[in-house]
């Protein structure tokens, strides 16, 4: 059974600061990886999807990188701005068509 | 132009009701999918289809049923509602044979009192 760990569970840091969010499973046959964002009271923003033949995938400030051997990704967020503060989410498809494990979120708070 | 679009948005209604909750995407994903988000804001997977038919039913309360009259649409029907059954329930796509990502609904907070 596929578990997903986030560590930290919550994260503060002043403006402007680089911050890495990382994201642990447990099983490394996966068919993708998917990070997502969550402002509250939203739904769930697709940031980033990273399929298993890769290693990262970049958009804007965002990179997130992919090691299937030790069951690791990481987002890394650039220059950090207030209007990160939300909670970040990773997903990891099972199968093809089955479904996600998610993980339980990191809690960002940049504060100006 | 909502790829994926949940009705209604917000819903508050006593126990023991019959409520339903409509999802439809126009993204022409095969795939569809109920999520269940608590108040420790935890996202577990409740159903799944695939093409109209049932892939993932995870141990939910049979009070909970999910309906998919074609691919663009998945409704989950919640008969006797428990104040448990309070969370927010996100709908979601994606389109299987081309490794894309899930498409999430804004979600339906649903209250029950």
């Amino acid at each position: 059974k596929q578990e997903v760990t986030q560590i930290p569970a919550a994260l503060s840091v002043p403006e402007g600061e680089n911050l890495v969010l990382n994201c642990s499973f447990t099983d490394s046959a996966i068919y993708n990886l998917q990070w997502f964002r969550q402002d509250p009271g939203k739904g769930l923003t697709s940031l980033l999807l990273i399929q298993s033949s890769q290693r990262e995938q970049t958009s804007g400030r965002l990179n997130a990188s992919l090691d299937k051997s030790s069951g690791r990704s990481t987002l890394y967020i650039a220059a950090s701005q207030p209007g990160d503060s939300a909670t970040y989410l990773c997903a990891v498809p099972n199968t093809n068509a089955g479904k996600s494990t998610f993980g339980d979120g990191t809690t960002l708070t940049v504060k100006p | 132009d909502t790829a994926v679009s949940q009705t209604p948005k917000y819903l508050v209604t006593q126990m023991g009701n019959d409520k339903s909750i409509k999802c439809e995407q126009n993204l022409g994903h095969d795939t569809m999918y109920w999520y269940k988000q608590d108040s420790k804001k935890f996202l577990k997977i409740m159903f799944s289809y695939n093409n109209k038919e049932l892939i993932i039913n995870e141990t939910v309360p049979n009070r909970f049923s999910p309906k998919s009259p074609d691919k663009a649409h998945l409704n989950l029907h919640i008969n006797s509602l428990e104040l448990g059954d309070s969370a927010v329930y996100f709908c979601a796509s994606r389109r299987t044979d081309s490794g894309t990502g899930y498409t999430f609904g804004s979600g339906t907070r649903l209250t029950v009192v």
